[in-house]
C-alpha cells in the first residue's frame, strides 16, 4: 500500500548547524508534499510545502526539494535556532480528488544551544 | 494561513462515559474535516473523513459506533467517544482542508488530550 518513510527518526544537532530530514513516498501518484512541525502537546503546524510541478522552495531558513524520479523529497532547515526543536512530520497527498495525506512517522529535533 | 480550532483542549473522564470534541473552522467553510489519533511519540493515525452533511468515512479498522462523526455545518464538526475506555486515551486531532489556497492545503486544530481512568 501507500507509505511515506522518513529518517532519521531522531536528530540532534549544534545551534547554529543545518538539519535535514528525508522522506520518500510509494505513490507516483501523489503530487503535494507538506512539511508539518508538531511541538509538544500541540497540533502540527505547517511549516512548507512543495508541489510536483516544483523541484525546490525556500522560505527563509527552511527549503524543501523534491526529486519526483527518485520519490523521495527533503526538508532543510539552515542555521538552527533552540526554537526548532521539535518533530517534524513530512506528508504526501495524492492527485485532485481526495485531501488524504499519508504521513511520515516523524523526525525528533534536538537543537543543542 | 487558515485556523482550525477545538474543543475541549484535554478532557479527563470515567470509563464507560461519552466524550464530544468539537472541531471549527473559524475563518473559512470546510466541507470536508478529518480526524486523526495520535499515540505518543508516534505519528498521526487517520480515522476518519468528515462529510458536511452526509456520513462520514472511516478508515480500516476504526469502529465507527464507537467513535460517532457528526459535521452538520460547514464550520463545525464534531467526534464523540462512545463508552470511554482506558484504551481510548489518546490525543485527538482535526483538520480541515483551506480550499482557497490551491491544492487544499490542510491546516490542524491544537487537538486534544483523551484521557479515561
Amino acid at each position: 500500500g501507500e507509505n511515506v518513510e522518513q529518517h532519521p527518526s531522531t536528530l540532534s544537532v549544534q545551534e547554529g548547524d543545518s538539519a535535514v530530514i528525508k522522506c520518500t513516498y510509494s505513490d507516483s501518484a501523489s503530487n503535494y508534499f507538506p512539511w508539518y512541525k508538531q511541538e509538544l502537546g500541540k497540533g502540527p503546524q505547517l511549516i512548507i510545502d512543495i508541489r510536483s510541478n516544483v523541484g525546490e522552495k525556500k522560505d527563509q531558513r527552511i527549503a524543501v526539494t523534491l526529486n519526483k524520479t527518485a520519490k523521495h523529497f527533503s526538508l532543510h532547515i539552515t542555521e538552527t535556532q533552540p526554537e526548532d526543536s521539535a518533530v517534524y512530520f513530512c506528508a504526501a497527498r495524492r492527485g485532485l480528488g481526495t485531501y488524504k495525506y499519508i504521513f511520515g512517522t516523524g523526525t525528533r529535533l534536538k537543537v543543542l544551544a | 494561513g487558515a485556523v482550525v480550532s477545538q474543543h475541549p483542549s484535554w478532557v479527563i473522564c470515567k470509563s464507560g462515559t461519552s466524550v464530544k470534541i468539537e472541531c471549527r473552522s473559524l475563518d473559512f467553510q470546510a466541507t470536508t474535516m478529518f480526524w486523526y489519533r495520535q499515540f505518543p511519540k508516534q505519528s498521526l493515525m487517520l480515522m476518519a473523513t468528515s462529510n458536511e452533511g452526509s456520513k462520514a468515512t472511516y478508515e480500516q479498522g476504526v469502529e465507527k459506533d464507537k467513535f460517532l462523526i457528526n459535521h452538520a455545518s460547514l464550520t463545525l464538526s464534531t467526534l464523540t467517544v462512545t463508552s470511554a475506555h482506558p484504551e481510548d486515551s489518546s490525543f485527538y486531532i482535526c483538520s480541515a482542508p483551506f480550499r482557497a489556497e490551491p491544492g487544499d492545503t490542510q491546516y490542524f486544530g491544537p487537538g486534544t488530550r483523551l484521557t479515561v481512568l
